[in-house]
Parts: C-alpha cells; structure tokens; sequence
C-alpha cells in the first residue's frame, strides 16, 4: 500500500541548512507536497513540486525529486527560528478518492540560536 | 475572511458519551476531510467527502461517522467514545479535481475521553 517515509527530528543551528527528505511509494502522483505545522495550529501548504520536474526553488526553499529513487527532500536555506515546526511530506493517493493526501508522520524541525 | 473553523477547541468526555466535533468552512470547497494527529503517527485519515451528499472511509473510520448535508459543514460524531480516541482532530478542506490539492486546516480540536 501507499507509504511515505520521513525521520521525526532535525535540530540545526540558526543560519545552517536545514535538509528534511522523504520516501514515497505511489509514483502515479502527479504532484508531491511539503506541509509546515507550526504549535497549537494545523498544516499549510508550504511548497510542492509537479512529478515531471526535479527540482522547485522558492525563496529560501528548495525542493528536489528524484522520482526512479521515490526520494523527495526539503532545503530550508539560512534557517531562522521562526522555521521551527513540524514538516509533512504527502503524496497524492488516487486508489481512495479524488484529492485524499497521504501524509508522512512529519519531522520536527529545531532550530537553536 | 474566516477559511475553515472547528469547534469545539478543546474538550474532556467521558468515556460512553457521544461528542459531535464541528467543522465549517466557507470558502466553497468540494472536498472536506477529518484527520486525527497523535504522537509518532502522524496525521491519519478518517472520513472524507468528495462533494455534498457523499462520505467515504479514510484509513480510520471506526468508532466515527459523519455527513456531508451541505457545502459548508462536515461534522464528525463519536457514538460512543473511547480512551483511544483522545487526539487532536483537523478537518480540512480543497477544492479537489483543480489541478494541486491544497488542503486547508482548520485549528484543531483537542479531544480527551477519560
């Protein structure tokens, strides 16, 4: 069945690169998705990338996909404290329903001054 | 502009009792969605709705019903709640079919069945 694997902690220092990476099993998605859950609230879209591309830069992010390996991975440049949250990698899941998302069980992200 | 509530925020039940969670959005989205989130789980699927008048089973369904009378609102009943039920529970929402799915998260509730 459909899967997506990603480590639960990451702790960097402020100003280092943070690099959060993901696997995923289902390679019919079209797009895959990278969600940030900061305390106390739910998730929102932080960024995602269509399947045909491999890699997406926005800002300080950037994504990239290497679809023969399943393997997705999410660059947070110059990390701040205010990057301190939980993120979710989720793949698109066509065998349920239209628009259901799996997620991953998130990694939380550390950042120390 | 309000996006996706929930309510209530939090709340203890005891175990037995029936508990409906609300969840309301207005921004005309065809899908709707319950999550539970727990420690070292992550983010599960419950039940879902595709568009008004139809549910379907997420990978958690039991122990939960919902109904989908409406756009707007999905709410998610517990009949009869249970000490494994205690999470906190996102409903989310999208406008699925139109190219990206971006789901909206409402705040959460945080539920605990003693």
């Amino acid at each position: 069945g459909e899967d997506v694997e990603q480590s639960l902690f990451l702790s960097v220092r402020e100003g280092d690169s943070s690099v959060i990476n993901c696997t995923y099993t289902d390679s019919s998605s079209t797009y895959l998705y990278w969600y940030k859950q900061e305390p106390g609230a739910g998730l929102q879209l932080l960024t995602y990338i269509f399947s045909n591309m491999d890699m997406k830069q926005d800002q300080r992010l950037t994504v990239l996909l290497n679809k023969k390996d399943k393997h997705l991975s999410l660059r947070i440049a110059d990390t701040q404290t205010g990057d301190s949250a939980i993120y979710f990698c989720a793949e698109e899941n066509y065998g349920g329903s239209q628009g259901n998302l799996i997620f991953g069980k998130g990694t939380k992200l550390s950042v120390k001054p | 502009i309000a996006g996706i509530t929930q309510a209530p925020t939090s709340q203890i039940l005891a175990a037995g009792r029936r508990m409906t969670l609300r969840c309301t959005q207005d921004m005309r989205h065809n899908a709707m969605y319950w999550y539970r989130q727990d420690l070292g789980l992550g983010l599960r699927l419950i039940h879902y709705s595709n568009t008004a008048g139809t549910t379907g089973k997420g990978e958690v369904p039991d122990g939960y019903s919902v109904s989908r009378a409406n756009t707007d609102d999905f709410p998610l009943t517990l009949a009869s709640a249970v000490p494994s039920q205690t999470s906190v529970y996102f409903c989310a929402s999208s406008e699925a079919g139109a190219g990206i799915n971006e789901q909206f998260f409402g705040p959460g509730t945080r539920l605990t069945v003693l």
